[in-house]
């Protein structure tokens, strides 16, 4: 059975940084494109950042490229997502979700975390 | 506002049938596979259909998608109380390297 793990979330505030990491078990890691996606309360799904397999490529929504940055370990079965200068508008729940071939679907998530960007 | 559009509300009464749209452009839909999915109140989405019209192992044939042009669908049958949740539709676009995700349908179950 696949499991994915988000931790990291936290309270932060306007202009501060946090890494969130997501630990996958129970799939063959290095073959998932890893994905971020955000939503924020009371709001639809947004797309925020995707890696290849092998951490070669990255994608990112126009709205957090440059500030987060998306990486993975595959020793650890883990992605990460680097965010910095973070804003009151990226406070949502972020979920970690796999996609078995790259911009396909999402087949398995993470139970999602909430990110609070407040002063 | 998405690029693609769905109903922001659908209802129906147990055991009746219901479709949600979803509907692009011929550079999104009409070129990428379309995937559904449901989501429960405070919990994470899930892959309810991809590739157009295929169900992951467990999702009853309740579910049902399809795509036409520049449009897809996503039909449940045999509605119950348990349907009740919020359907997202979503385009991954590799030649753009990026995802889109329809603005959410929230079901009632009347």
């Amino acid at each position: 059975e696949v499991h994915l793990l988000e931790s990291g979330g936290e309270l932060v505030q306007p202009g501060g940084s946090l890494r969130l990491s997501c630990a996958a078990s129970g799939l063959t890691f290095h073959k998932y494109a890893m994905n971020w996606v955000r939503q924020a309360p009371g709001k639809g799904l947004e797309w925020v950042s995707s890696i290849n397999g092998n951490g070669g490529d990255t994608y990112y929504a126009d709205s957090v490229k440059g500030r987060f940055t998306i990486s993975r370990d595959n020793s650890k079965n883990t992605a990460y997502l680097q965010m910095n200068s973070l804003r009151a508008d990226d406070t949502a729940i972020y979920y970690c979700a796999t996609d078995p071939y790259g911009f396909r679907y999402f087949d398995f998530w993470g139970q999602g975390m909430l990110v609070t960007v407040s002063s | 506002q998405s690029v693609l559009t769905q109903p922001p509300s659908v209802s129906a009464a147990p055991g009746q049938k219901v479709t949600i749209s979803c509907s692009g452009s011929s550079s999104n839909i009409g070129n990428n596979y379309v995937s559904w999915y449901q989501q429960f109140p405070g919990t994470a989405p899930r892959l309810l259909v991809y590739d157009n019209d295929k169900r992951p192992s467990g999702i009853p044939d309740r579910f049902s998608g399809s795509k036409s042009g520049t449009s897809a669908t996503l039909g449940i049958t045999g509605l119950q109380t348990g349907d009740e949740a919020d359907y997202f539709c979503a385009i991954g676009d590799p030649s753009l390297s990026r995802w889109v995700f329809g603005g959410g349908t929230k079901l009632t179950v009347l």
